[in-house]
């Protein structure tokens, strides 16, 4: 059971905008801990895709941006390409665990 | 251009104990308020942060492994290393070394990752 949920899979169509939301609570996102957002492309590493809420490392197109509001972050794509499929996932710091938690990932799929 | 390369068995017996080693390059371990990570993710599942461990030999493992768990750094070799004791099946995943950088009050994020292995926990 992750400490940060996400809904399990988001499609649209090339070109489309999609959200994928992170939900914490008080003790994670809520606590004002950074968001970190990764992409795992089937069968690679996952790679550093947001740090920091809405920091795209170099080389990450600004297709991809990152918000955060109360308890929940945001992931967004806009102008959708058949290379965005893969996996999503949040990850933050949990204070009360005194760990670094994951999202349970998103599927995102290009229709 | 920081590299990380995972290295160990890919299959251990239940109860042995799963030992795999990170060796990187294009940077020190020794420099940086770096944290040398590991991170696993079961067959088709997410991603788990395991711990990591600093380069002054510090380590800080997740709770759930907490017990199970060791980590040590080798900076004249430019490496560190995960011990996990007591393997079951469960413990059968894809084992990630990574860096994490950040600081203090907002956290850390994992900018650095190696490819992976896959450790099988079988007889």
């Amino acid at each position: 059971q992750s400490v940060l949920t996400q809904p399990p899979s988001l499609s649209g169509a090339p070109g489309q905008r999609v959200t994928i939301s992170c939900t914490g609570g008080s003790s994670n996102i809520g606590a004002g801990y950074g968001v970190h957002w990764y992409q795992q492309l089937p069968g690679t590493a996952p790679k550093l895709l947001i740090y920091a809420t809405n920091i795209r490392p170099s080389g990450v197109p600004d297709r991809f941006s990152g918000s955060k509001s109360g308890t929940s972050a945001s992931l967004a794509i806009t102008g959708l390409q058949a290379e965005d499929e893969a996996d999503y996932y949040c990850q933050s710091y949990d204070r009360s665990l005194s760990d670094y938690v994951f999202g349970s990932g998103t599927k995102v799929t290009v229709l | 251009q920081v590299q990380l390369q995972e290295s160990g068995p890919g299959l251990v017996k239940p109860s042995q104990t799963l030992s795999l080693t990170c060796s990187v390059s294009g940077g020190s371990i020794s420099s940086g308020n770096y944290f040398w990570s590991w991170i696993r993710q079961h067959p088709g599942k997410g991603l788990e942060w395991i711990g990591y461990i600093l380069h002054s030999g510090s380590a800080y493992y997740n709770s759930y492994l907490k017990s199970r768990v060791s980590m040590s750094a080798d900076t004249p070799k430019n490496q560190f290393s995960l011990k996990l004791t007591s393997v079951t099946a469960a413990d059968t995943a894809v084992y990630y070394c990574a860096r994490a950088d950040g600081f203090d009050g907002d956290g850390y994020y994992l900018d650095y990752w190696g490819q992976g292995i896959l450790v099988t926990v079988s007889s």
